[in-house]
């Protein structure tokens, strides 16, 4: 089937904005997903969004919807180097399809 | 309120052998699933159950076997294990605001 993609690395300064993209195949997707995983961890949720959304702000998070391009961004602001982890993003089908996940590096 | 419990953490196996890993979640969701995650392939979905009684085969399904006799229990067998099966599992269920999934905390397993 179609992939979900994402960038496989970004590397960002302490202090910075991150921006994570993700392009998603399924059109017809009610909600879409950014979770975090940390090394040796399960994912987290960090956020989701409903598909007649265009934007939702969460503290740090800003999350952007454009469904004509079936685009998906995570902007972090102010990025920590706690927030070094794998980023992924998902699209609801019949299943939770993954894209292969964005690994933010921040340095100090 | 538990969420979603994996059992066991590590595992070790030899190749031929069978196992079962336990998945269990108190959030009376329906919808529950297996993940495996290997370095570069993101999450590939193993099988999944949209309610007791009911499975079906996700995008890597040969080598595994599940069932779903309760709502809060969905096991994942490996029926004779190989080394392509060495991953990490994770076990998931779906409901609530946002429809969100709540994962496991994983299953790492290494088949020798």
């Amino acid at each position: 089937g179609e992939d979900v993609e994402q960038s496989l690395f970004l590397s960002v300064r302490e202090g910075d904005s991150s921006v994570i993209n993700c392009t998603y195949t399924d059109s017809s997707s009610t909600y879409l997903y950014w979770y975090k995983q940390e090394p040796g961890a399960g994912l987290q949720l960090l956020t989701y969004i409903f598909s007649n959304m265009d934007m939702k702000q969460d503290q740090r998070l800003t999350v952007l919807l454009n469904k004509k391009d079936k685009h998906l961004s995570l902007r972090i602001a102010d990025t920590q180097t706690g927030d070094s982890a794998i980023y992924f993003c998902a699209e609801t089908g019949y299943a939770l399809n993954f894209g292969k996940g964005t690994s933010l590096l921040v340095t100090p | 309120n538990a969420g979603v419990t994996q059992t066991p953490k590590f595992q070790v196996l030899k190749t031929g052998q069978s196992m079962t890993l336990q998945c269990a979640q108190d959030m009376n969701h329906e919808y529950m699933s297996w993940y495996r995650q290997d370095p570069g392939m993101g999450l590939r979905l193993i099988h999944y159950s949209v309610g007791a009684g009911i499975t079906d085969q996700g995008e890597v399904p040969n080598g595994y076997n599940v069932s779903r006799s309760t709502t809060e229990d969905f096991p994942l067998r490996l029926l004779s294990a190989a080394p392509s099966q060495t991953s990490v599992y994770f076990c998931a269920s779906r409901g609530g605001v946002g429809n969100t999934i709540y994962f496991g905390e994983g299953s790492w397993l290494t088949v020798v």
